[in-house]
């Protein structure tokens, strides 16, 4: 019962270091997202991916890149990571064309930038 | 473009009362998501709704959905210790996948 994996769970950066974050969902929902949350701001919409192929820019996407692999796998690279990217970075997936079912959301990602 | 509000963003009940959440968007939507998270969790489906009217309830939370005003509430029965949590609602867009929540309601329930 896998659902949506995010690794790592945990990571610290130095500025300027580049890194990777991988998402990947085994119910085969088209649609995937990522978010970051920071403290009394929601969760605030990077990017995401309607379909295999297809990516869109959300609320916040400066200083992130995405690719969406597969249909499993959506990825969110920081290339230059500032402080100001520190926060906890969900992954979610969603059924669309089934609208009766919610978004399936990652553990998430701890990501310091020192 | 999408956008939601909830309010309020901090709500301190006592067991036993009643209560209700605000979520306001901003455009026509497809559909309306409750989530709740705990402290360090990831987040954790409550209700979905799809259409004007739409009301659904689990427990001590019901949610319901008005398409015409744009808004959602999530109430509150007889709140319980177990309820504390953080409450987000989610609006995706009409036509196009984009998925948008508000800042959330920290809910403190006290014995």
């Amino acid at each position: 019962n896998a659902g949506v994996t995010q690794t790592p769970k945990f990571q610290v950066l130095k500025t300027g270091q580049s890194m990777t974050l991988q998402c990947a969902q085994d119910m085969n929902h088209n649609s995937m997202y990522w978010y970051r949350q920071d403290p009394g701001m929601g969760l605030r919409l990077i990017y995401y991916s309607a379909s295999e192929g297809t990516t869109d820019k959300g609320e916040v996407p400066n200083g992130y890149n995405v690719s969406r692999l597969n249909k499993r796998e959506f990825s969110l690279r920081l290339e230059s990571a500032a402080p100001s990217q520190t926060s906890v970075y969900f992954c979610a997936s969603s059924p669309v064309e089934i609208r009766t079912t919610e978004a399936f959301f990652g553990q998430g990602t701890r990501l310091t930038v020192v | 473009e999408l956008k939601v509000e909830q309010n309020p963003l901090f709500l301190s009940m006592q067991e036993g009362k009643n209560y209700t959440i605000y979520c306001n968007y901003s455009t026509t939507s497809d559909r309306l998501y409750w989530y709740r998270q705990d402290p360090g969790k990831s987040l954790e489906s409550l209700f979905v709704l799809l259409s004007n009217g739409a009301v659904k309830q689990e427990g001590r939370l019901m949610a319901s959905l008005d398409t015409k005003a744009r808004l959602s509430t999530l109430h509150i029965t007889a709140a319980v210790h177990d309820l504390s949590a953080t409450y987000f609602c989610a609006v995706v867009g009409y036509n196009n996948n984009d998925m948008r929540f508000g800042a959330g309601t920290r809910l403190t329930v006290k014995p």
